[in-house]
C-alpha cells in the first residue's frame, strides 16, 4: 500500500462549482498534512495546511479525519486559475523527518 | 516569485559526462531538499540535509552526490547518469527540520534530459 494515495483524476468541473477531493494515508504517527499545488511544468506550491480542527482560507477548506486515515480538501465557487495539480503531503518523523507526496489529484475548471 | 533559486533551469548532457545541480536559498532555512520528479508523476524524495548534514538518503545511487557547502547553498553533483534518469529536479528548503511545521519551498527546478 503507497503511503500516500490520491485519485488521480481528472476533475472536471465547470466555473463557480464546488468541488472536492480527499487523501488517504498509511502512517498512523503521520503528524502533519499540507496541499500544495503545482501548475503544468512549474514547481509545487504550498496552498494550506491541515489541521485536526479544520482549516479554511478564503474558498478552500481542508480537513483532517484521524480516525480514518484521511485528509480532504474542499474548493468552492471554483475559477478557471484553480485548475492544477494537487498533491497531498503527509509528515512524520520517525528517525529523520520524511516529508511524502501524493500522486496528485488533477483538477481542471471549464468555463 | 521563488525564494529558492535553482541553476540551470534546464541541462542536457551525456551518459559519460560530469554535472552539477544547483540550490540556493538565502531564507535561513535549515533544511535544504533535492526531489526527483518525472512527468505526470508526484516528487519523490532523494536527500534531505538538516543543519548542514545529510539525515536522509532515499537509496538514491552513487552517481548521485549531494553536497551542502553551507546552510544557504545545496548541490547534486551527476556523474556518469542513465537517460532514465531523464526529470525535473527539484529543490526545496524548509524554515526548521523536523518540525511539525515543516513547510516546503521549493524552487522552480532543473530539467534535466540524458542522452
Amino acid at each position: 500500500r503507497k503511503e500516500v494515495e490520491q485519485d488521480p483524476g481528472p476533475f472536471n468541473v465547470p466555473e463557480g462549482a464546488t468541488v472536492a477531493f480527499n487523501c488517504t494515508y498509511s502512517n498512523s504517527a503521520s503528524q502533519s498534512f499540507f496541499w500544495y499545488r503545482q501548475d503544468c511544468r512549474k514547481e509545487p506550491k504550498l496552498l494550506m495546511s491541515v489541521y485536526s480542527s479544520g482549516n479554511e482560507d478564503g474558498r478552500f477548506t481542508a480537513q483532517l479525519n484521524r480516525a480514518s486515515q484521511y485528509i480532504s480538501l474542499l474548493i468552492r465557487d471554483s475559477k478557471l486559475s484553480d485548475s492544477a495539480t494537487y498533491l497531498c503531503v503527509d509528515h512524520y518523523y520517525s528517525s529523520a523527518s520524511k516529508i511524502i507526496f501524493g500522486s496528485g489529484t488533477r483538477l481542471s475548471i471549464r468555463p | 516569485d521563488t525564494e529558492v533559486t535553482q541553476t540551470p533551469k534546464h541541462l542536457v548532457m551525456g551518459m559519460t559526462n560530469k554535472k552539477s545541480l544547483k540550490c540556493e536559498q538565502h531564507m535561513g532555512h535549515r533544511a535544504m531538499y533535492w526531489y526527483k520528479q518525472k512527468a505526470k508523476k508526484p516528487p519523490e524524495l532523494m536527500f534531505v540535509y538538516s543543519y548542514e548534514k545529510l539525515s536522509i538518503n532515499e537509496s538514491v545511487p552513487s552517481r548521485f552526490s549531494p553536497e551542502c557547502p553551507n546552510s544557504s547553498l545545496l548541490n547534486l553533483h551527476l556523474h556518469a547518469l542513465q537517460p532514465e534518469d531523464s526529470a525535473l529536479y527539484l529543490c526545496a528548503s524548509s524554515q526548521v527540520p523536523a518540525s511539525t511545521n515543516e513547510k516546503l519551498f521549493f524552487g522552480s527546478g532543473t530539467q534535466l534530459s540524458v542522452l
